[in-house]
């Protein structure tokens, strides 16, 4: 089935810091969507794409659905403690089936 | 308010037994999705349904059953086939249509297999 490749699988942020994250696919989606999930709880939509090329912002988080639509990245400038968490994309192909990546895991610096 | 409630939050169960997850969404939503997320790991569809009384196997739904008598309700039993039980369990809902389709989670329920 598709797959979706995400990276990196874990970062270490400093507060104030701006970090980034993709997602690949070997396949078109019509849609990429952003999560985040803390630990022991749902998901949580971040950013939803629905245009090839189309760049979204949701506060400090800005999100691009990738020309070629087999990728998509997330951008947290200026990150704080809270943004710690996993962030999933997802994907959807056709109907409302999802494809998820593995997640990245933020951490914050020791 | 408006939203995907899942119960219970904890469950355990010894080898053997069946055990169903419950899943109630008051966002009018068509579409309902379970999925499965092991630890470190990504989310993997195990059963959905566009419309009652109709729901499709995902990609895992070897040991799992479902039924969707109502438009609100989509419960989740792991039966005793399933080898693997031991997981996390998310809700999801969406409407059905080609744009703004986003998937809604509940907050989860965690098993844990004795």
């Amino acid at each position: 089935g598709q797959q979706l490749n995400q990276s990196p699988q874990s970062m270490f942020i400093q507060e104030g810091e701006d970090v980034s994250m993709n997602c690949t696919s070997s396949s078109i989606f019509n849609t990429w969507l952003w999560y985040k999930q803390d630990p022991g709880e749902g998901p949580v939509l971040l950013i939803a794409l629905y245009k090839a090329g189309e760049l979204t912002s949701n506060g400090r988080l800005t999100a691009q659905f990738g020309i070629t639509r087999k990728d998509s990245f997330l951008n947290i400038s200026a990150s704080i403690p809270s943004d710690v968490g996993i962030y999933f994309c997802a994907g959807r192909a056709a109907g409302n089936k999802l494809t998820f990546g593995g997640g990245t895991r933020v951490l914050v610096k020791p | 308010d408006g939203g995907i409630t899942q119960s219970p939050k904890y469950l355990f169960r010894k080898e053997g037994q069946n055990v169903t997850l419950s899943c109630e969404q008051n966002l009018n939503h068509d579409a309902m999705y379970w999925y499965r997320q092991d630890p470190g790991q990504g989310l993997r569809l195990i059963y959905y349904s566009q419309i009652v009384n109709d729901f499709q196997k995902g990609d895992i739904a070897e040991g799992y059953s479902v039924s969707r008598e109502k438009k609100e309700s989509f419960p989740l039993t792991v039966t005793s086939a399933q080898k693997n039980p031991t997981a996390f369990y998310l809700c999801a809902s969406s409407i059905v249509g080609d744009s703004y389709n986003e998937q809604f989670f509940g907050p989860g329920t965690r098993l844990t297999v004795l």
